[in-house]
């Protein structure tokens, strides 16, 4: 069973258009991470919660923010989509931080395309 | 500031023959790395977990080595299968708190049958 849900799996948005893209787990993990994918190139972190704390990657556009209602929700909203920001959003959990040495598990990612 | 390179980018082989795909990292101050697959269009599925301290870990056909102090890490897929198919990535995780995640670029890897 999959324990990293994202959805929607695809998303068609118009230019300026606010999209919001969500995940939920049934890990009980304290950590979520959200990264961007493009075409052909490796994932890069735009943020993570621990617990209710938010840490922004320095070079995350403003345009990108998120939020944690609870343990299992986070969502992704990117206020003002632009062209460059069609990519693949996965959504990752982990149980404590890197120092507690543990596997970080992802969702199955969320395409956005922007018209 | 930690950069992740997966030599080579691609790599073809006939069905049966083993798979050898190299990460390395430029800063050896990490927690762990991680092995994923990546499928066409799919999220990560982890494979393999080495912690620093660690030299390697086995799964069934697969076999991650870790040299922390030379920045290197190997995994090997032996006898490989058409299902085997796929995009290989590595990464590190570090920073003050563990929470950085580092990914390579990936090596793209097709098993003929």
């Amino acid at each position: 069973d999959a324990m990293v849900i994202q959805n929607p799996r695809y998303q068609v948005t118009q230019f300026g258009k606010p999209v919001t893209l969500s995940c939920s787990q049934t890990l009980n993990h304290n950590v979520m991470y959200w990264y961007q994918q493009k075409s052909s190139q490796a994932p890069k972190l735009l943020f993570h919660y621990y617990d209710k704390d938010f840490n922004n990657e320095a070079d995350t556009p403003d345009n990108f923010q998120s939020r944690r209602p609870n343990t299992s929700f986070c969502f992704l909203d990117i206020r003002s989509p632009g062209l460059g920001d069609a990519a693949m959003y996965l959504c990752a959990t982990s149980r404590g931080t890197g120092t507690s040495g543990n596997t970080i598990y992802f969702g199955e990612g969320s395409w956005l395309t922007v018209v | 500031k930690q950069e992740v390179t997966q030599i080579p980018a691609a790599l073809s082989v006939p069905e049966g023959e083993n798979l050898v795909l190299n990460c390395s990292f430029t800063d050896s101050a990490i927690y762990n790395l991680q092995w994923f697959r990546q499928d066409p269009g799919k999220g990560l599925t982890s494979l393999l977990l080495i912690q620093s301290s660690q030299r390697e870990q086995t799964s069934g056909r697969l076999n991650a080595s870790l040299d922390k102090s030379s920045g290197r890490s190997t995994l090997y897929i032996a006898a490989s299968q058409p299902g085997d198919s796929a995009t290989y990535l590595c990464a590190v995780r570090h920073g003050a708190a563990g929470n950085k995640l580092t990914f390579g670029g990936g090596t793209r890897v097709l098993v003929k049958p």
